[in-house]
């Protein structure tokens, strides 16, 4: 069974600093996993997509790795600021599932000043 | 503003009732979605239609019944609401990509409550 898990489950950071949150996965065969930042009472927005071949992308001040031998992403916030207060979700499509994808439960993130 | 937009947002009625729930997107793609936020925020995709055509149908109640009437809409229809129906449902579209690459884009969710 597809399966996405990610940790912590919620963290507390002051602002300014750095975190790094993490997602493993079960799905097979993999196509491609995402990042998706979601504020409370909106729909979620892409952040990163990763594919197979890559294991480091960025944007902004937010850097997913992904290391699909050991079925392993990270994103990590640099600089953090009150608006990444956020729900961070890491979704992973599977090779054969067209658009389908499979949601972790998310790591919420709460930055204080 | 382009956008992928739905109504109502908040939307509470009673059991047994039926409602709709309305979707549209102004980006100019060809597929479209419907996703289940439960109370533990794990996202299920429900429904996906391609160019009006259904594509993706995962074990859901035939209670709901999605309807496409061009590419740019997916509404989705709820028969005799039930408590368990309620959470916040989430429309989404993309470009069809097989290999599933294309960055969806949701809209801001329709948070339903059954009482």
């Amino acid at each position: 069974k597809n399966q996405v898990e990610q940790s912590p489950q919620s963290l507390i950071i002051l602002e300014g600093k750095n975190c790094t949150l993490q997602c493993n996965y079960t799905v097979s065969p993999f196509s491609n996993l995402r990042w998706y930042k979601q504020d409370t009472g909106r729909g979620p927005v892409s952040l990163t997509i990763m594919t197979f071949s890559e294991n480091t992308k960025s944007n902004g001040r937010y850097t997913a790795t992904l290391d699909a031998d050991t079925k392993q992403s990270s994103l990590h916030i640099t600089a953090s600021q009150l608006s990444d207060s956020a729900s961070y979700i890491c979704v992973v499509s599977a090779d054969n599932a067209g658009n389908m994808l499979t949601f972790g439960g998310g790591t919420r993130l709460m930055v204080k000043p | 503003d382009t956008a992928v937009s739905q109504t109502p947002k908040y939307l509470v009625t009673q059991m047994g009732n039926d409602k709709s729930i309305k979707c549209e997107q102004n980006l100019g793609h060809d597929t479209m979605y419907w996703y289940k936020q439960d109370s533990k925020k794990f996202l299920k995709i429900m429904f996906s239609y391609n160019n009006k055509e259904l594509i993706i149908n995962e074990t859901v109640p035939n209670r709901f019944s999605p309807k496409s009437p061009d590419k740019a809409h997916l509404n989705l229809h709820i028969n005799s609401l039930e408590l368990g129906d309620s959470a916040v449902y989430f429309c989404a579209s993309s470009h069809w990509a097989g290999k599933g690459t294309d960055t969806q884009y949701f809209g801001p969710g329709t948070r339903l409550t059954v009482l």
